[in-house]
């Protein structure tokens, strides 16, 4: 079965660091571009970058380059998503999820989300 | 930046049919992909390559796109389609955006 599998629910004061994850099993993980979607309470689907695993050629929105960091370890089938200084404002729901083979296939498996909690 | 709009709600009774829009002036360069995220669930995609389905998604769920706007459909809508719905297309290379999303509602 082809899954992806985010860590646990985060809680952090401001300033601090996060490093998120996001496990793929089922499939070829280095053949597959890994994109985040960040989800703020009520609101809607903002798109944060996209991770192709193997080579690491990563892009980026225009509103979360220098924000947030996209990370993967192939060896270990897993993406990251990384702050280095947290705001209350990044309180949200994180998602990662599978392009599909083709560019053209959208986005055909999500992670579960994870929830990110800053507050002092 | 780039943006795709739809209508923040649309409201339908069961049986009825159900259109969702999305506009976006590079809509006729790039594919647009559909969404379906029910409360306190991940997004699920209902549509690729502007009409495609993917397997396991009702027959029900169709799409079309003409010039700057595509267009989800569906038809026969039942009380479980109650969901938002999010539009995604590219905005240039490995680059997307999504809609500003839409409440459908099942009166």
């Amino acid at each position: 079965e082809v899954q992806l599998v985010q860590s646990g629910a985060e809680v952090k004061k401001p300033g601090e660091s996060l490093k998120i994850s996001c496990k793929g099993s089922g499939y070829r993980f280095t053949n597959y571009w890994i994109g985040w979607v960040r989800q703020m309470p009520g609101k809607g689907l903002e798109w944060m970058g996209i991770i192709y695993p193997g080579d690491s050629d990563t892009r980026y929105s225009p509103s979360f380059q220098g924000q947030v960091t996209i990370s993967a370890d192939k060896s270990i089938t897993t993406a990251y998503l990384q702050w280095s200084s947290l705001k209350a404002s990044d309180t949200a729901m994180y998602y990662c999820a599978r392009r599909g083979y083709r560019a053209e296939d959208g986005m055909d498996v999500w992670g579960q989300g994870t929830t990110v909690t800053v507050s002092s | 930046s780039y943006e795709l709009t739809q209508p923040p709600s649309v409201s339908v009774s069961p049986g009825q049919t159900a259109r969702i829009t999305c506009s976006g002036d590079a809509l006729p360069k790039h594919y647009a992909y559909w969404y379906q995220q029910k409360p306190g669930q991940a997004p699920v995609l209902v549509i690729y390559k502007d009409s495609e389905r993917p397997s396991g998604i009702p027959e029900r769920f169709s799409g079309s796109s003409s010039g700057t706007t595509v267009t989800l459909t569906i038809s026969g809508v039942q009380a479980e389609d109650e969901a938002d719905y999010y539009c995604q297309s590219a905005d240039s290379s490995e680059t997307y955006v999504f809609g500003t999303g839409t409440k459908v509602s099942v009166l």
